[in-house]
């Protein structure tokens, strides 16, 4: 079957700079995505990886490695307002079903 | 404005009742998605539309269904069938060529 697995929770200070890692196993899939979930609303789209290496959006980079079955999404200059979950998700290049991880939380100490 | 939406935000319903959620999207996107979140938990699939008139089963289907009779509208059926329905229900839509999916606000469902 097709699975991803992020940490459930991780803890940063404002101003630092926190990965949330993200493992997979799919048999093939278009790329990985990252979504970012404040409480109570929708998911938004932060980043994709189509191929390996770096994507960089402002304060928010996201790797993708497919030898690995492994990405993260990095995000620098913490502000208070990046305590959200995060979500990892592939597209199933088989049946185009899309796979979300569980979610990471992210807390952000002052 | 290009967006898509869902209602109504909030909906209470009684055991045994059909309940329909609303999901319109005017960005032109060719595929639109169905998904049930738990409290804590991620996204699971339930239903998906690739084109008008087709759509597939996610992995949690049951109990639910779905029809895709125009491209901007995907409605979902929670029927009497699902034991346990209460959840936040998210609509999703995605250009047929990307992975880039754009989601509505979500429907509360509370089942008394």
């Amino acid at each position: 079957g097709q699975s991803l697995e992020q940490p459930s929770e991780v803890t940063a200070v404002e101003g630092a700079i926190v990965q949330i890692n993200c493992t997979y196993q799919t048999s093939g899939f278009y790329g990985l995505s990252w979504y970012q979930q404040h409480d109570g609303g929708a998911p938004t789209f932060l980043s994709y990886n189509a191929l390996d290496g770096l994507e960089e959006t402002g304060r928010f980079s996201s790797f993708l490695s497919r030898s690995d079955s492994y990405g993260y999404l990095l995000l620098q200059e913490l502000q208070m307002k990046d305590s959200a979950s995060y979500f990892c998700a592939v597209r199933s290049s088989r049946d185009d079903k899309i796979i979300f991880g569980k979610g990471t939380r992210l807390h952000i100490l002052p | 404005d290009g967006g898509i939406t869902q209602s109504p935000k909030y909906l209470f319903r009684k055991e045994g009742q059909n309940v329909t959620l609303s999901c319109e999207q005017n960005l032109n996107h060719d595929a639109m998605y169905w998904y049930r979140q738990d409290p804590g938990q991620g996204l699971r699939l339930i239903y998906y539309s690739q084109i008008v008139n087709d759509f597939q089963k996610g992995d949690i289907a049951e109990g639910y269904s779905v029809s895709r009779e125009k491209k901007e509208s995907f409605p979902l059926t929670v029927t009497s069938a699902q034991k346990n329905p209460t959840a936040f229900y998210l609509c999703a839509s995605m250009r047929g060529s990307a992975d880039t999916q754009y989601f509505g606000p979500g429907t509360r469902l509370t089942v008394l």
